[in-house]
């Protein structure tokens, strides 16, 4: 079984849409959790660590659910500059990180 | 911009050469690390420095050779590689290994194996 498990899309949204990404993470004593995006032959961004409270970042919005062992990310009012690929990364032990395989967001106009 | 610097952007090298990719962060973070990335494909974790230590090595073949210098610079020596190895490889550094820390990614360099 994967470490993380992550829909690779693509998601094909219009602009305004809300659109919200899953991941699921097989490893219960996972310590840290991220959302990076990856533009088109880019490196990987931060886009935001994800806390058990959850934590807002403007249209942006990650959650972590512990007993389920997963992480989401919603996106409000998508805009174009939001298309992407969008990566969870999971961290268990000294920063062994685990990425998704990325959910690509197209959203179109 | 990212404060990771990777240089060269762009490799392109025959199987017989031998290159070296280069790293460099002045964010003064003690470790650091390579990734390699396959198209359509997440990173892989290749090594980890922490505090100038090889801590990390995932069975990589012996045809890529880490170097750490010193705390800001990383290398990644290549020798002998097959076009298999053609990828997008990335350095990325943290204030160290505590899981908390953010991870940060230079741009990356492109190579191609002919």
């Amino acid at each position: 079984r994967k470490e993380v498990e992550q829909d690779p899309g693509p998601f094909n949204v219009p602009e305004g849409a809300t659109v919200a990404f899953n991941c699921t993470y097989s490893n219960s004593a996972s310590q840290s959790f991220f959302w990076y995006r990856q533009d088109c032959r880019k490196e990987p961004k931060l886009l935001m660590s994800v806390y058990s409270s959850g934590n807002e970042d403007g249209r942006f919005t990650a959650q972590l659910n512990r007993a389920s062992q997963y992480i989401s990310l919603l996106i409000r009012d998508s805009k174009l500059s939001d298309s992407a690929t969008y990566l969870c990364v999971v961290v268990t032990g000294a920063n062994n990180l685990f990425f998704g395989t990325g959910t690509r967001l197209t959203v179109i106009p | 911009d990212t404060e990771v610097t990777q240089t060269p952007k762009h490799l392109v090298m025959g199987m017989t050469n031998k290159k070296s990719l280069k790293c460099e962060q002045h964010m003064g973070h003690r470790a650091m690390y390579w990734y390699k990335q396959k198209a359509k494909k997440p990173p892989e974790l290749m090594f980890v420095y922490s505090y100038e230590k090889l801590s990390i090595n995932e069975s990589v073949p012996s045809r890529f050779s880490p170097e750490c210098p010193n705390s800001s610079l990383l290398n990644l020596h290549l020798h002998a590689l097959q076009p298999e190895d053609s990828a997008l490889y990335l350095c990325a550094s943290s204030q160290d290994q505590g899981f908390r820390n953010t991870i940060y990614f230079g741009e990356g360099s492109w190579l191609t194996v002919v």
